[in-house]
């Protein structure tokens, strides 16, 4: 599987700003995703990144709150904007597609991005 | 109605005892089903990859399909203290996943 490292681990942020979190592979890789994990609950899909291409967003996310960049196939950032305490979360990369030897939707998770919005 | 169902726990076993993690589901169109580990603060660590019904073994952990009852499980043998994480099923009819709430299991030495 491949190595993926999350920047920043964690922040805490004043409502109305914007933070953005990057997600780095270590290897080439055919699908990005971002998630979001609330307290308690699911891992919820905010986004499949796209390379070359604008991102696939999921039922109840937007591309004006939630941008997203995937300029080659081992990056993507996401920004959280105009945050709100709503918005306090983990959020995670993950990556599909690491290796001809794996299933095509095999997913490996990076460490995520613990955020807290004050 | 959730499309996976998953107990949240928490469980907590005595360590050496076999335990047995369960979700159900209610999309008949998943084919790919998962088990991730997720220790405090980590991020979801791939346990196990299953196509379709039926068993896969990988050591001490076991994973069952049974699409027929939409019910998918995870046995884990001899647990081991180490093995205390949150246990999220996730499943698939393509490229995206749908996670289950997670098990919160504790192993007591």
């Amino acid at each position: 599987s491949a190595v993926i490292s999350q920047k920043p681990s964690r922040d805490i942020c004043q409502r109305g700003t914007s933070l953005t979190i990057q997600c780095q592979v270590d290897s080439q890789v055919t699908m990005m995703f971002w998630y979001r994990q609330q307290p308690g609950q699911s891992l919820t899909l905010i986004a499949t990144a796209n390379q070359g291409s604008e991102a696939t967003y999921e039922s109840g996310f937007v591309i004006d709150k939630f941008p997203i960049s995937r300029p080659n196939l081992t990056f993507s950032t996401l920004t959280v904007s105009n945050m709100s305490p709503e918005d306090s979360s983990i959020y995670l990369c993950s990556v599909s597609g690491t290796s001809p030897s794996l299933a095509y939707n095999e997913q490996f998770f990076g460490p995520g991005t613990r955020l807290t919005v004050l | 109605q959730k499309e996976v169902e998953q107990d949240p726990g928490p469980l907590s076993v005595p360590e050496g005892a076999i335990v047995s993690l369960n979700c159900t589901y209610s999309n008949s169109a998943f084919q790919y089903f998962m088990w991730y580990r997720q220790y405090s603060r980590k991020g979801p660590e791939l346990l196990m990859y299953t196509y379709s019904s039926g068993n896969k073994e990988d050591g001490r952990f076991t994973a069952q399909v049974d699409k027929s009852s939409k019910y998918i499980s995870l046995f884990i043998r001899d647990s081991q203290p180490s093995d205390s994480a949150t246990y999220l099923c996730a499943m698939s009819a393509g490229e995206k996943l749908t996670f289950g709430t997670g098990t919160r299991l504790t192993i007591i030495p």
